[in-house]
């Protein structure tokens, strides 16, 4: 069964290093998604993705976040400048039809540690 | 705006017995609703999803969950609880203002004791 992939599975870092997340998503949906999960908090949605362009951003996803499809597979999260509450677990998410209700399929995540 | 609320940090139950994760949800409009669960360094998993019609959803794993609109809840439920039915429990909704994103509520924890 077709499943998202997520590297690195934990990623520590020092406060203002940049990082990059990758994910590949399922080969043929077209629709994106990163969300990211504080410990003992919600899953918050950060970032939708579709047709090259960012669909939808929430106030979290600020100047320091960014997004990419370098290529046909993956999907990548970039925050330039690390600080300490970006520590989270980031889940990336894909779906293959453009409808709200549509079902996201999501990776195994990121574990992100900002020291 | 669209929330959700998982009430319990944490759901004990004997294997066999019945069990429930509780789910309420606040939306203008019809909702869209999933749960997903998530064991130790996995994903979440797709379980189920309430769109329309039937307000008994049957999902994976032996998984239901009962839509009720006039309690605003989306409870799951399965009728004979498994030792490895033991994870994390997310119920989302579907952002009906913006575009595509999912709006979850805190989790729960399921613990299911032989």
């Amino acid at each position: 069964e077709p499943e998202v992939t997520q590297t690195p599975s934990h990623q520590v870092t020092q406060m203002g290093q940049e990082v990059i997340l990758r994910c590949v998503p399922i080969s043929n949906h077209l629709y994106f998604y990163w969300y990211r999960q504080i410990l003992g908090q919600k899953v918050e949605f950060l970032v939708s993705f579709y047709n090259n362009e960012i669909s939808e951003k929430s106030e979290i996803f600020d100047d320091q976040f960014s997004v990419e499809r370098p290529d046909g597979s993956n999907f990548t999260l970039k925050i330039r400048s690390t600080k300490l509450e970006d520590s989270a677990m980031y889940f990336c998410a894909s779906s293959d039809r453009p409808v709200q209700r549509d079902t996201q399929y999501f990776g195994p995540g990121t574990r992100l540690t900002v020291l | 705006a669209q929330s959700v609320a998982q009430p319990e940090d944490q759901v004990n139950v004997a294997e066999g017995n019945p069990l429930t994760v509780k789910c309420t949800y606040s939306v203008s409009g019809n909702p869209y609703l999933f749960w997903y669960v998530q064991y130790p360094n996995r994903g979440l998993q797709f379980l189920l999803k309430y769109i329309t019609g039937d307000n008994l959803v049957k999902g994976s794993y032996g998984f239901e969950a009962e839509f009720n609109k006039s309690q605003t809840s989306f409870h799951l439920k399965k009728p004979s609880a498994l030792v490895s039915d033991s994870a994390l429990y997310f119920c989302a909704v579907s952002d009906l203002e913006g575009t595509y994103k999912y709006i979850f509520g805190t989790g729960t924890r399921l613990k299911v004791l032989a």
